[in-house]
C-alpha cells in the first residue's frame, strides 16, 4: 500500500494561510493524491484531489510536486472550521482502497 | 442529494455477540466502502463492494463480513465480538469505486464492546 508521512500536528491563526505538507515517495504512477478531513465526531470529509497538476477548488488548492512525491494542501484564509484532521492519501494499486494514515491535527487560533 | 446515512448511530454489545450495521449511500453511487476507526489504529480499511460483490479487502478476520444489496445499500456484521472490536464504524459511498472517484462518508456507527 502506498503510504503517506505528514506532520503529526500544525497551527495557523485565523485568516491566515496554512500550507499543510505531504511526502508520498512511494506513489505509483495512476496514484492520485487524496485529501480529506474530519472534523470531531464526524466522518471524514473530501476537500480535494489530483494526479498530475495542481487543483482549485472551493474549500481548498493542492500544490502537486513535479515527481509527485509530495504534495501541499493549501487553505488560503484559515478560519475556525477549518480546525479538523487533514488526511493525505494515495488511491491505486490493484485494490482500489484509500490507506489513511495518522493525519495532521491542524489548530487555527483565533 | 441525501447524504450517506448509518444505522444505528450508537450501539453498545456484550462480548461474543454480534452485532449488523447498515449503510445506504447516495443515490447513484455503485461503490461502499468500510472503515474502522480507533484511537490506537486510525482508519483502517475494511472492504468495498461494487454492484453487490466484494470487490476489495483490507486485513481484518473472517468475524468481520459484509453485503451490499441490489440497491447499493449495504449491511457489515461482526460475529463473535471482542472488546478490541469498540470503534467508530464508517461507511463511504462513491459513483463507481474508481481511483479518482471521490468518498462519500457517513457520520459512523459508534460500537462500544463491553
Amino acid at each position: 500500500d502506498a503510504k503517506t508521512t505528514q506532520p503529526n500536528s500544525m497551527e495557523s491563526n485565523e485568516e491566515e494561510p496554512v500550507h499543510l505538507p505531504c511526502n508520498h515517495s512511494t506513489i505509483s504512477g495512476t496514484d492520485y493524491i487524496h485529501w480529506y478531513r474530519q472534523l470531531p465526531s464526524q466522518g471524514p470529509e473530501y476537500v480535494i484531489h489530483g494526479l498530475t497538476s495542481n487543483v482549485n477548488n472551493r474549500m481548498a488548492s493542492l500544490a502537486i510536486a513535479e515527481d509527485r512525491k509530495s504534495s501541499t494542501l493549501i487553505l488560503h484564509r484559515a478560519t475556525l472550521r477549518d480546525a479538523a484532521v487533514y488526511y493525505c492519501m494515495n488511491s491505486g494499486g490493484s485494490n482500489y482502497k484509500l490507506t489513511f494514515g495518522k493525519g495532521t491535527l491542524l489548530t487555527v487560533n483565533p | 442529494k441525501a447524504g450517506v446515512t448509518q444505522t444505528p448511530r450508537y450501539l453498545i454489545k456484550t462480548r461474543g455477540q454480534q452485532v449488523t450495521l447498515s449503510c445506504s449511500p447516495i443515490s447513484g453511487h455503485r461503490s461502499v466502502s468500510w472503515y474502522q476507526q480507533t484511537p490506537g489504529q486510525g482508519l483502517q480499511f475494511l472492504f468495498e463492494y461494487f454492484s453487490e460483490t466484494q470487490r476489495n479487502k483490507g486485513n481484518f478476520p473472517g468475524r468481520f463480513s459484509g453485503r451490499q444489496f441490489s440497491n447499493s445499500r449495504s449491511e457489515m456484521n461482526v460475529s463473535t465480538l471482542e472488546l478490541g472490536d469498540s470503534a467508530l464504524y464508517l461507511c463511504a459511498s462513491s459513483q463507481n469505486g474508481g481511483l479518482g472517484d471521490t468518498q462519500y462518508f457517513g457520520p459512523g456507527t459508534r460500537l462500544t464492546v463491553l
